[in-house]
């Protein structure tokens, strides 16, 4: 997998605990935001995501919230169990004709202690 | 159904040597992104294919990147000549066309580049 602990912010929770990881976004004009999971070794996988005209939006265990005022996205996972254990990244998606162009935040490392 | 794919897992070569990555989209999404992570920081957009064309190349970072995709189906990336900072790992990722406010993009596992 990649070497990315000495780069990235990191969370470390205790099993059974909630987490919450936070991202700013910098484009005011963004419409739609995801949440991804990246685990060593495998590309970024689809989580929850949220339109701008919404402040929050609840999946199977985990919850989005947007807070357009200051620019600020955060994803709860309830429950916090040891394959949760990833890198999570939020990103902005930017719409450009006939597709989707996403611009990723820097990522945050979710540890998982026993 | 298989997802995306993407060949080789590694690569490691030498300062000014070329890599050719590739990329097998899922079967009939229409659209292939690259994006790159490098030094563990976040990962960015590279360029965007509709089909066979260019849609958005605005993230290619100079000329010695040339990506194609002949025939809309699978795209390559070369780098040529590689240099030490090219060295991250390089994600493509497939979306369907359509009309819908976001179409998903689906992510392969990554190629992880070494440039020494």
């Amino acid at each position: 997998g990649e070497s990315v602990g000495l780069h990235l912010p990191t969370l470390s929770v205790q099993e059974g605990d909630n987490s919450i990881i936070n991202c700013a976004y910098s484009n005011s004009a963004s419409d739609y935001f995801i949440w991804y999971k990246q685990e060593s070794g495998k590309g970024p996988q689809f989580i929850i995501d949220i339109r701008s005209n919404m402040d929050k939006r609840q999946g199977q265990r985990v919850t989005v919230l947007l807070n357009k005022t200051v620019k600020h996205l955060s994803l709860q996972i309830a429950a916090t169990q040891p394959g949760d254990s990833a890198v999570y990244f939020c990103a902005e998606n930017i719409l450009t004709g006939g597709g989707n162009k996403l611009t990723f935040g820097t990522g945050t490392q979710l540890k998982v202690e026993l | 159904e298989a997802g995306v794919t993407q060949f080789p897992s590694h690569s490691v070569i030498e300062k000014g040597q070329t890599v050719t990555l590739r990329c097998d989209p899922i079967s009939g999404h229409d659209n292939l992104y690259w994006y790159r992570r490098v030094m563990g920081k976040e990962i960015k957009f590279l360029l965007h294919f509709v089909k066979e064309s260019k849609q958005d190349e605005s993230g290619m970072p100079n000329n010695r990147f040339l990506a194609e995709r002949t025939g809309g189906t699978y795209s390559t990336l070369k780098v040529q000549p590689a240099e030490l900072e090219d060295s991250g790992v390089y994600f493509c990722a497939s979306s369907q066309e359509g009309t819908k406010f976001y179409n998903e993009q689906f992510f392969g596992p990554g190629t992880r580049l070494t440039v020494l």
